[in-house]
């Protein structure tokens, strides 16, 4: 079985400030870990994934995230946010011991950069 | 890049209604996908096709059937839609590796009255 967590479902931050969005999860064996984006009114846009390799992952936009095993996390974080970062947040995780195509998603969360 | 393309991306339906929401991948992926997103709850996922003509339920299929008689094309259908299928629905596609991310349609927002 695979789940994942998003523990808050908003997080505000001022502009200039550095952000992390939380996530964590569950799986039986080995993770793929996604992170994706929704703007208003839109669908979802693929922003970084964890599959194998170093723990610190680079994506668009500037944004990065961390995993880390032991805490079973993977936190996305931005060094300096942008009102534009406003926007919908999705964590997904897939079990790779099973070779499911199917990934589980968070229920979001909300990040809201202020001026 | 990629392209997922939803049909419609606001539809008004009355209740018993039979609705079509067609997607349209341009990148030869075998996975396609149809979620449904409502406040609060995430991201629910109707119903999945992993090749031409192959359907697997998802967490949420009552209601809903699928069509994929094309590689590029797969159909969410709402036999007889009622209220509580008010809703935004997203239409993904994956490559068949599993590390694959997902592309996502710019989603179809449906109410039915």
């Amino acid at each position: 079985a695979q789940s994942v967590a998003q523990p808050e479902d908003q997080v505000n931050v001022a502009e200039g400030n550095p952000l992390t969005v939380k996530c964590t999860y569950s799986v039986s064996g080995n993770p793929y870990l996604f992170w994706y984006v929704q703007y208003p009114n839109r669908g979802l846009q693929f922003l970084l994934k964890y599959i194998t390799g170093d723990n610190l992952v680079k994506g668009s936009y500037g944004f990065e995230a961390e995993f880390n095993k032991s805490q079973t996390s993977f936190h996305l974080k931005k060094p300096s946010a942008l009102v534009s970062d406003s926007a919908l947040y999705f964590c997904a995780v897939r079990d790779i011991t099973g070779g499911s195509y199917i990934p589980t998603f968070g229920r979001g969360t909300s990040l809201i950069v202020h001026p | 890049d990629v392209k997922v393309t939803q049909s419609s991306r606001y539809l008004v339906k009355r209740t018993g209604e039979k609705v079509f929401l067609e997607c349209v991948q341009d990148m030869d992926h075998e996975n396609m996908f149809w979620y449904r997103q409502d406040p609060g709850l995430g991201l629910r996922l109707i119903y999945f096709s992993y090749d031409v003509k192959m359907k697997e339920k998802g967490d949420i299929p009552e209601g809903y059937s699928v069509s994929r008689e094309k590689k590029e094309r797969f159909s969410l259908i709402l036999e007889s839609a009622s209220t509580n299928q008010t809703s935004m629905y997203l239409c993904a596609s994956s490559l068949s590796s599993t590390s694959g991310e997902l592309f996502f349609g710019e989603g179809s927002r449906l109410t039915v009255l």
